[in-house]
């Protein structure tokens, strides 16, 4: 099956900026969305198709693709930034898959 | 738009339960359709999409003991689970798709809250 392999914990400090892979087999293929989830709530669509952000996302969320790796870049890290993020792909070819989760940590 | 889930609780390993999902803002019908689910201290984990045509898949982990419909007439999204195991615990989502405009691709716009599934004797 496939597999979305993400780091299991990123850590930075405010006002810097984090970044969360996502590696996959013949990524460049494929479009990469992303999902924060911040403890006991539902995930929430922070950027979708690569790099588009969903209306209400701020522009310190960005998203990038390319080889083997998807990245979500968070600028300008802010404490309301710390939750779990997760990847995943979905396309006609198979059932979708998510990321294994990054746990992001505003020190 | 908004999404609802109900119908969560315990129940025992062997037992059925039916969960809902009330779609506000939008037509499930005309949409695809998903349920999601996160097992406790556990990464996200697709069940069962149902497409705006009728068509329906699943995962390998509950193939042929979960089934996903629509109630049209109450604009709902529901999911039969059947023979349930103590790994069906789990918050269960229900979310929106969205397919890519002239690109294959589908992604989860909007998530309900989730209703609580606890399977334990």
């Amino acid at each position: 099956s496939y597999v979305l392999t993400q780091p299991p914990s990123v850590s930075v400090a405010p006002g810097q900026t984090a970044r969360v892979a996502c590696g996959g087999n013949n990524f460049g293929s494929k479009s990469v969305h992303w999902y924060q989830q911040k403890p006991g709530q539902a995930p929430v669509l922070v950027v979708y198709a690569d790099t588009d952000r969903p209306s209400g996302i701020p522009e310190r969320f960005s998203g990038s693709n390319s080889g083997n790796t998807a990245t979500l870049t968070i600028s300008r890290v802010e404490a309301g930034d710390e939750a779990d993020y997760y990847c995943q792909v979905w396309d006609s070819s198979r059932d979708p898959v998510f990321g294994t989760g990054t746990k992001v940590t505003v020190l | 738009v908004q999404l609802v889930e109900s119908g969560g609780g315990l129940i025992q390993p062997g037992g059925s339960l039916r969960l809902s999902c009330a779609a506000s803002g939008f037509t499930v019908s005309d949409n695809y359709m998903n349920w999601v689910r996160q097992a406790p201290g556990k990464g996200l984990e697709w069940v069962s999409v149902i497409y705006s045509g009728g068509s329906t898949y699943y995962a390998d982990s509950v193939k042929g003991r979960f089934t996903i419909s629509r109630d049209n007439s109450k604009n709902t999204l529901n999911l039969q689970m059947n023979s349930l195991r103590d790994e069906d615990t789990a918050v269960y989502y229900c979310a929106r798709v969205i397919r890519g405009v002239q690109v294959d691709y589908f992604y989860m716009s909007v998530w309900g809250k989730g209703t609580t599934v606890t399977v334990s004797s």
